[in-house]
């Protein structure tokens, strides 16, 4: 089954702690994404990546971090300098223009 | 302005209504235009995908896009309990792969 797995479903993190979302496809698709979604902010782009080797921060980058080292796998990093990390975290895919996939999830929360 | 503008809700519908969905856009790059279906806790799952003007359908769904208004819609024929669902609005064009986002429009459709 082609598609996008995220994990773990649920995190905790203590404070001044970084913690990893990992996000895989095996789609084939050459960009993927990251989402910080929020209730009633919609979804809030954090970092994508067009291509192996190289990615861009998006609209709230700060406190995150990502690495693209295969096509199939980009990591989000969420590091103690995101003083709000508290949220539900979407990784996407999709080649070209053309409609993106999701995956069902990570839900961080500070303890 | 934001690039994308979507109307939050929430909208309540008695079952069997025809429910309609809609997203502005100032962006006149946007060329392709999508439809998403979140439930709670959930990553969202395409519905509908276009890039023409004009109306798409599939079953009780049709996606209608007005690119001289910057204007989209979604239309429900027939709503459904199972409906019940916060509804994203999506677009991408331009010279990169980002897609960008309404906030969603929350549906809860009553049996």
């Amino acid at each position: 089954d082609g598609g996008i797995t995220q994990s773990p479903k649920y995190l905790f993190r203590k404070e001044g702690q970084n913690v990893t979302l990992s996000c895989e496809q095996n789609l084939n698709h050459d960009a993927m994404y990251w989402y910080r979604q929020d209730p009633g902010q919609g979804l809030r782009l954090i970092y994508y990546s067009q291509i192996v080797n190289d990615f861009q921060k998006g609209d709230i980058a700060e406190g995150y971090s990502v690495s693209r080292e295969k096509k199939e796998s980009f990591p989000l990093t969420v590091t103690s300098a995101q003083k709000n990390p508290t949220a539900f975290y979407l990784c996407a895919s999709k080649q070209g223009f053309t409609e993106a996939f999701f995956g069902q999830g990570t839900r961080l929360t500070v303890v | 302005q934001k690039e994308v503008e979507q109307d939050p809700g929430p909208l309540s519908v008695p079952e069997g209504a025809i429910v309609s969905l809609n997203c502005t856009y100032s962006n006149s790059a946007f060329q392709y235009f999508m439809w998403y279906r979140q439930y709670s806790r959930k990553g969202p799952e395409l519905l509908m995908y276009t890039y023409s003007s004009g109306n798409k359908e599939d079953g009780r769904f049709t996606a209608q896009v007005d690119k001289s208004s910057k204007y989209i819609s979604l239309f429900i024929r027939d709503s459904q309990p199972s409906d019940s669902a916060t509804y994203l609005c999506a677009m991408s064009g331009g010279s990169n792969y980002k897609l960008t986002f309404g906030k969603g429009t929350l549906l809860t459709v009553n049996p």
